[in-house]
């Protein structure tokens, strides 16, 4: 079945480093992808989708592409502010799944100052 | 309203308890779900509706969790004689057809 798998946290930045959070898929057909943020003691929030391979989404500096030779979705940020602290989910929606989202276990940033 | 409410926030059940989870969705979102994520994990899918029809209920984890959507807007997920491994935040999300999702902050249940 279709199944995502992330980077284990937690991770650890100093202001103003580069962020990559891997995520690599397992699904038939065309999935859609996302990246949800959690912060802390808030719900989960869409930060960034694609819907088609080589699309690239973006939201609030931060970027993913999605990479259908490497069943890839990987989160970047150029420069991380203390405020992106936040548990990052990679989902998919797919054809084997339907309209659910399919989630990976989640990744801990912490960014400090 | 603005986003989907869920009530209660917290809630504290003795083991074999029947607790009563509510969402209340975005205004007009046909399509609601509910997730479960246990401590550490993603959010795992429980079931979905759209309007009053429940078209799924395959994530449901036994035949002690039940959800309803009467009237195609307000939402209870129950599960029925609680037990430890039911501890968990417990989310509802809503959506236009086809359209993003919103979620809501999430019920924390702790079975002691």
């Amino acid at each position: 079945g279709d199944s995502v798998t992330q980077m284990e946290g937690p991770v650890t930045l100093s202001e103003e480093a580069f962020l990559t959070i891997n995520c690599t898929y397992t699904a038939t057909g065309y999935p859609s992808l996302f990246w949800y943020v959690q912060y802390p003691g808030e719900g989960l929030q869409l930060l960034l989708k694609a819907t088609k391979a080589d699309d690239k989404g973006s939201n609030k500096g931060f970027e993913a592409t999605y990479r259908k030779e490497t069943t890839s979705f990987h989160l970047e940020k150029g420069s991380v502010q203390v405020s992106d602290s936040a548990v990052y989910f990679c989902a998919l929606s797919g054809s084997n799944s339907g309209y659910a989202l399919n989630f990976g276990k989640g990744t801990s940033l912490l960014v400090t100052p | 309203g603005a986003g989907v409410s869920q009530s209660p926030r917290y809630k504290v059940a003795k083991r074999g308890q029947d607790v009563a989870l509510r969402c209340d969705p975005i205004s007009g979102h046909v399509s609601l779900f509910w997730y479960q994520q246990a401590l550490g994990q993603g959010p795992e899918f429980l079931t979905y509706f759209q309007n009053e029809a429940q078209l799924d209920k395959s994530g449901l984890p036994s035949d002690r969790f039940f959800a309803e959507r009467p009237e195609g807007s307000v939402s209870t997920l129950k599960i029925q004689r609680t037990q430890q491994e039911d501890s968990a935040v417990y989310l509802c999300a809503s959506s236009l057809e086809g359209g993003g999702y919103t979620f809501g902050s999430g019920t924390r249940l702790t079975v002691v």
